[in-house]
């Protein structure tokens, strides 16, 4: 089945930096690609999405790239700012189905 | 719009007790997911339900572990005879299931289950 790997456990960056979260995966199968934010003592909700049909997707601060050939794809955080600060979980789903097979997670530390 | 909703939130419980989780997902939605995330790890897909019918239980320890959603809406998962293994925060998560957004999930706050 599908396995999803998340390359960074934990990141540092200072406020105003970018943050970049990388992932691949295995299916080629797989066409959606969302990512979940999950804050200390709070459950995951999520941040934004990409769909196989495109290769980049901005949402304010947020760009996720995808490298269909590479099966990799990326979370780019821009001008980061404390409320930043969490764990940040990448995820695949195959094609017409509703199954996410999330990441291990990357712990991202915003310092002052 | 209300969220989803889980309780109990904290179980404490000794080796070989039984524990029941139970889910309101979002009003409409018709995908219900449970999850199994340890602490420091991914959430890790247990068992989802399209309506009232099981469609991916393979990862669901079916020895002790089981999951029902008999009316399509609410869910309960149930622990027959807990491990120390089973320590971890349970989630449930529903999605539309239709649309563009067909796959995006919307988490409950999780039940976390101690087992001592």
């Amino acid at each position: 089945g599908e396995k999803v790997e998340q390359h960074e456990s934990t990141l540092s960056v200072r406020e105003g930096d970018s943050a970049v979260i990388n992932c691949t995966y295995t299916d080629t199968a797989s066409s959606y690609f969302p990512w979940y934010k999950q804050e200390a003592g709070k459950s995951l909700h999520f941040v934004i999405d990409i769909r196989s049909n495109v290769d980049r997707k901005q949402s304010q601060r947020l760009i996720v790239l995808l490298d269909k050939k590479a099966k990799r794809f990326s979370l780019h955080i821009t001008a980061t700012q404390p409320e930043d600060s969490a764990i940040y979980f990448c995820a695949a789903s195959i094609s017409n189905t509703n199954k996410v097979v999330f990441g291990t997670g990357t712990r991202l530390q915003v310092l002052p | 719009e209300a969220g989803v909703t889980q309780s109990p939130r904290y179980a404490v419980l000794q080796e070989g007790q039984a524990v029941s989780f139970w889910c309101d997902p979002i009003s409409g939605h018709d995908t219900l997911y449970w999850y199994q995330q340890p602490r420091d790890q991914g959430p890790q897909l247990l068992v989802y339900f399209r309506d009232e019918a099981v469609i991916d239980n393979s990862q669901l320890p079916s020895d002790r572990f089981s999951a029902v959603r008999p009316k399509g809406t609410n869910s309960t998962l149930k622990i027959q005879s807990a491990k120390q293994g089973d320590t971890a925060t349970y989630l449930c998560a529903s999605s539309p299931g239709l649309g563009a957004n067909y796959a995006e999930q919307f988490f409950g706050p999780g039940t976390r289950l101690t087992v001592l």
